[in-house]
């Protein structure tokens, strides 16, 4: 069966280190996979997007890498700050192009200052 | 500025009433989405569309209805055949009538069965 899984249901993690949440996905063939951040009560908000042909993408103390063969995206926070805390959600795009995003069921970080 | 209106943010309803949650967007954007969230749940689409007068059913169409008459508006009713209603609902919109691109969010809109 098709299975997307972010395996840890929360992380805790100092100020200033880095956090590392993981995607794992099983029965699928992504074309690419995209990260979102969502605060409670809100909705999710964007951040990274990483296509399959690419192994790394970084946006300010952000960066994605995805292996096709491992069927893992790794997403870090450097240099993390309280204001990180979150859920973080990944959401990969099936090669078809004709299925909707499926989202894994998150991650909620917390930066403890 | 763009962007995804939801409303209300908080409803509450009784047993037995359909309610309907609606969803306004001003990006121009073709596709639209309702997803479900409950806790440990993430999220889970309900119904989609690319294209007015156009809907497919998600993952957990039960119990739910939905309408495209305009580009800019996608209402989700939950009808009284939806067993179990109270949760977190949200909306999105993506640019063009792919499925796979950025999504952007509404606020949500937190429904709770009395």
């Amino acid at each position: 069966s098709q299975k997307i899984e972010q395996n840890s249901e929360a992380l805790n993690i100092q100020e200033g280190k880095t956090a590392t949440l993981t995607c794992n996905y099983t029965n699928y063939s992504p074309a690419y996979l995209q990260w979102y951040r969502q605060d409670p009560g809100r909705g999710p908000v964007f951040l990274l997007l990483i296509r399959e042909n690419e192994k790394e993408k970084r946006k300010e103390r952000l960066k994605v890498t995805f292996d096709t063969t491992l069927k893992q995206s790794l997403f870090h926070i450097t240099a993390s700050q309280p204001a990180d805390s979150a859920t973080y959600l990944c959401a990969l795009a099936e090669n078809s192009g004709n299925t909707p995003l499926v989202f894994g069921k998150g991650t909620r970080l917390s930066v403890i200052a | 500025d763009g962007g995804i209106t939801q409303s209300p943010k908080y409803l509450f309803r009784k047993e037995g009433q359909n309610v309907t949650l609606s969803c306004e967007q001003n990006l121009n954007h073709d596709a639209m989405y309702w997803y479900r969230q409950d806790p440990g749940q993430g999220l889970r689409l309900i119904y989609y569309s690319q294209i007015v007068n156009d809907f497919q059913k998600g993952d957990i169409a039960e119990g739910y209805s939905v309408s495209r008459e305009k580009k800019e508006s996608f209402p989700l009713t939950v009808t009284s055949a939806q067993k179990n209603p109270t949760a977190f609902y949200l909306c999105a919109s993506s640019m063009g009538r792919g499925l796979t691109g950025e999504l952007f969010f509404g606020e949500g809109s937190r429904l709770t069965v009395l």
